[in-house]
Formats: structure tokens, C-alpha cells, sequence
């Protein structure tokens, strides 16, 4: 069936990195535009960065340019961010989720990012 | 890139309807009907209700409508039912840079 996995969630210091997979099946990966989303602890949805299908084209939220960067590996069907000079206020979880304008209809389960020292 | 703007709670009794509202701007919501509304039970990843402003992604149930009116968007729920209790969130497009802005997210409680 359609599926997305994240992973690569942890705890990191401030000023760590790391990198988030999001690894898709049952589609056709390399069609699709990709989106990253991120959810503080109690808090509301937030728009972290989107790729087009063949990854021509990247955005990212003012939160985060600069320091977070979206990638991906059509030939793995896997979907990245790398995660730079974290801060405390990026702790949340993380979702992969596919699709453009058109909403996004498949969601991974989320992966849990922790920022603290 | 500012959050739209939702109430932050909406209530109704069972086999009511419920509207919620989503507010945004001349830069998203009212430059595009590429509205897209989510419900998020607890603990849980999202679901797309709405694309498109008022389209239904197969299997959501008809009771769930969308409409946008100037820089404002709506979501309808009908014939509310228990398991409607969830958060709720609208997002736009933005544009080719700014690209995706989230409202700030409904609670919808079924008394």
C-alpha cells in the first residue's frame, strides 16, 4: 500500500545536525513533489520545505532557509532533510508528506526531533 | 509568511454544522483555490479532507465541504458526528517562493 517511513529522529545538542529519511512505497516516488512538516509539542502544524518531483526546485520556510536543506534519491524512493545548526525551537516531529498544490494525501507517522542540552 | 488565521475552538451538538474559518491574505488564500484542509485526531498524523478548496479526495465522507469567499476559506462540517472531534488545519499555497502557510488550527469538540 501507499506508505511513507521517516526516521533519523533523535536528540541533538544545539548547533547539531541531523538527518531525516522518509522512505515511500507503493508510488510512483519520482512523480511526486515532497514536503517536509514539522509539529511542536502542543503546538500547530508548520510548513518546512517542499521539493518538486525531479528536484529542480526547493522552498523552504523563513524558519529555516539557510540551515535545513531538502533532498531526494528517486533511484531509493527516499526523501531527505538535513538538519544544521539546530536550535531548542526546532524540536518537534517531523513528517514527510507527498504531493503539490493539489494536498497531500499520504503522511508518514512522524519522527521525533529533540533539541536540548 | 504570517499563519492564517482559524478559531482557535468550534463546538456543536451531534447532527449539527459547524463552519470554520480561515483567514488569510491577498498573497495566499485570495490569490489561489489551492486551499487544502487537514484533520488531526490525537497523536496522529494528518488527514486531507479538502484539496483544491472544495474538493473531497476519495473515501472522506460528503459531510465535509469547502468554500473560500475573497481571502477567507471555510470549512463545513455536517451532520457532525463524535468521531468529527479533532483539530482541524487549513493550508494555502502561497506562491513559488513562499510556497505552503498552515493556519493556526481549529479544536472542534462534539458536545
Amino acid at each position: 500500500q501507499v506508505q511513507l517511513v521517516e526516521s533519523g529522529g533523535g536528540v541533538v545538542q544545539p548547533g547539531g545536525s541531523l538527518r531525516l529519511s522518509c522512505t515511500a512505497s507503493g508510488f510512483t516516488f519520482s512523480s511526486y513533489g515532497m514536503n517536509w512538516v514539522r509539529q511542536a509539542p502542543g503546538k500547530g502544524l508548520e510548513w518546512v520545505a517542499y521539493i518538486r518531483y525531479d528536484g529542480s526546485n526547493k522552498n523552504y520556510a523563513d524558519s529555516v532557509k539557510g540551515r535545513f536543506t531538502i533532498s531526494r534519491d528517486n533511484s531509493k524512493s527516499t526523501l531527505y532533510l538535513q538538519m544544521n545548526s539546530l536550535r531548542p525551537e526546532d524540536s518537534a516531529v517531523y513528517y514527510c508528506a507527498k504531493g503539490d498544490t493539489s494536498g497531500w494525501g499520504v503522511w508518514g507517522q512522524g519522527t521525533m526531533v529533540t533539541v536540548s542540552s | 509568511q504570517s499563519a492564517l488565521t482559524q478559531p482557535a475552538s468550534v463546538s456543536g451538538s451531534p447532527g449539527q454544522s459547524i463552519t470554520i474559518s480561515c483567514t488569510g491574505t491577498s498573497s495566499d488564500v485570495g490569490s489561489y483555490n489551492l486551499v487544502s484542509w487537514y484533520q488531526q485526531h490525537p497523536a496522529k498524523a494528518p488527514k486531507l479532507m479538502i484539496y483544491a478548496g472544495s474538493e473531497r479526495p476519495s473515501g472522506v465522507s460528503n459531510r465535509f465541504s469547502g468554500s473560500k469567499s475573497g481571502n477567507t476559506a471555510s470549512l463545513t462540517i455536517s451532520g457532525l458526528q463524535a468521531e468529527d472531534e479533532a483539530d482541524y488545519y487549513c493550508c494555502s499555497y502561497a506562491g513559488s517562493t513562499t510556497s505552503y502557510v498552515f493556519g493556526t488550527g481549529t479544536k472542534v469538540t462534539v458536545l
